[in-house]
């Protein structure tokens, strides 16, 4: 099992500032993953976090907006840039281990 | 087309009853399907998951895939309020690299 600790767990920003979320896995771990959740939508994939390379991005996502840093095998950061309103949503850490588990995610609000 | 659909609800039924909870998919090659639940200000968490067609029995929950007609299904007996959360269908894509696409996700209240 793996269990995910997520922070924060939600957060107001200003418009243009930008928010780095955590991500800590009580254990090592190969496959990390960041996803989106917007009311009404799909679970969608914003990139894959790999441990010592840069992250795979899904399309329509891009590095400039969706950093992402895995200095290690149990830590990640996701960090949403330059937020608009549109960016209001929970962002969630998700990880491969003998199934795939979830952060409890990180409650976006743009004003 | 989008590659998993479901009916996003909501979903109210009194406590006991039988719930189910569908998905259609587009792409007939898929084959491994998973429901996850998630309740209410936390993550989704894995529920079951099924490999090509037929029924797979956990409990209370039975996970059904008709493969001829793209159609996942979940079927929850003696439906409890503890159950209330939302429920995703995810499927596996495969070639290439394996990626969790899911549905909307169903949100199901039973009251009590």
């Amino acid at each position: 099992s793996a269990v995910i600790s997520q922070k924060p767990s939600r957060d107001i920003c200003q418009r243009g500032t930008s928010l780095t979320i955590q991500c800590q896995v009580d254990s090592q771990v190969t496959m990390m993953f960041w996803y989106r959740q917007q009311p009404g939508q799909s679970l969608t994939l914003i990139a894959t976090a790999n441990q010592g390379s840069e992250a795979t991005y899904e399309s329509g996502f891009v590095i400039d907006k969706f950093p992402i840093s895995r200095p290690n095998l149990t830590f990640s950061t996701l960090t949403v840039s330059n937020m608009s309103p549109e960016d209001s949503s929970i962002y969630l850490c998700s990880v491969e281990s003998d199934r795939r588990y979830f952060g409890d995610g990180t409650r976006l609000s743009i004003l | 087309q989008k590659e998993v659909e479901q009916d996003p609800g909501p979903l109210s039924v009194p406590e006991g009853a039988i719930v189910s909870l569908n998905c259609t998919y587009s792409n007939s090659a898929f084959q491994y399907f998973m429901w996850y639940r998630q309740y209410s200000r936390k993550g989704p968490e894995l529920l079951m998951y099924t490999y090509s067609s037929g029924n797979k029995e956990d409990g209370r929950f039975t996970a059904q895939v008709d493969k001829s007609s793209k159609y996942i299904s979940l079927f929850i007996r003696d439906s409890q309020p503890s159950d209330s959360a939302t429920y995703l269908c995810a499927i596996l894509t495969q070639g290439g690299s394996e990626k969790l696409v899911f549905g909307k996700g169903t949100k199901l209240t039973v009251n009590p």
